[in-house]
């Protein structure tokens, strides 16, 4: 069955420092994968995603992440955390079915910034 | 672009009572929307796959009876919980797909959390 990995629960990374968020997946063809952050009582903001072509995507934020298929692993990453950056961050496989494509998420990881 | 607004965004009910929430896309049209619930410190859980025009795909486990979704147009899919009870008090997220070039992407909405009595 497809699933998504978030090793990490929780994250404290002081500000200014880089942050690498890590994510592993399961699925049996090229998947679509996606990040995607959200704040406390808020909906999910799209981050980055990736489809196919250069397996290092750019996204808001300063946020990159790269794909490897060897690893089967989509990690986030940014040089420098900022305060605001403090927010849950959910990993996603986007997979095809009748209907459309759904998302698996991993169970997300919480980002928290020291000072 | 891209923006899915979602009404109302908190809603407090009594139990046995019926809720409907809405999902929109404002700006582009969506043929296909979804609706996930959360719980506290927990992940995103697919509901159900909404198609414009045709009957909902519910995923295993819930009600449809219960979770009734309706996308009437291509910017408008809403979810209604009937009889609500308090085990669906929840934070109930839609998406909206994007189709461009070959690709998939979901948009989301801001959420509507739902307290029942």
């Amino acid at each position: 069955a497809q699933s998504v990995t978030q090793p990490d629960i929780h994250i404290t990374v002081s500000e200014g420092a880089s942050l690498e968020l890590r994510c592993n997946y399961s699925y049996g063809a090229t998947p679509y994968l996606f990040w995607y952050v959200q704040s406390p009582g808020q909906g999910l903001q799209l981050l980055l995603k990736y489809f196919s072509g250069d397996t290092l995507v750019q996204g808001i934020k300063g946020f990159e992440a790269e794909f490897k298929r060897s690893q089967s692993s989509f990690n986030l990453r940014k040089p420098s955390v900022h305060w605001s950056d403090a927010a849950e961050y959910f990993c996603a496989v986007g997979l095809a079915n009748q209907a459309g494509t759904a998302l698996i998420f991993g169970k997300g990881t919480t980002l928290s910034v020291s000072s | 672009g891209a923006v899915v607004s979602q009404h109302p965004s908190r809603v407090i009910c009594k139990s046995g009572t019926s809720v409907k929430i809405e999902c929109r896309s404002l700006d582009f049209q969506a043929t296909t929307m979804f609706w996930y619930r959360q719980f506290p410190k927990q992940s995103l859980m697919l509901m159900a796959t909404s198609n414009e025009g045709s009957k909902a795909t519910y995923e295993q486990g819930v009600e449809k009876d219960k979770f009734l979704i309706n996308h009437a147009s291509l910017t408008l899919s809403t979810l209604t919980v009937t009889s609500a009870h308090p085990e669906d008090s929840s934070f109930y997220i839609c998406s909206a797909r994007v189709l461009a070039g070959g690709e998939n992407t979901q948009y989301f909405g801001p959420g509507t959390r739902l307290t029942v009595l």
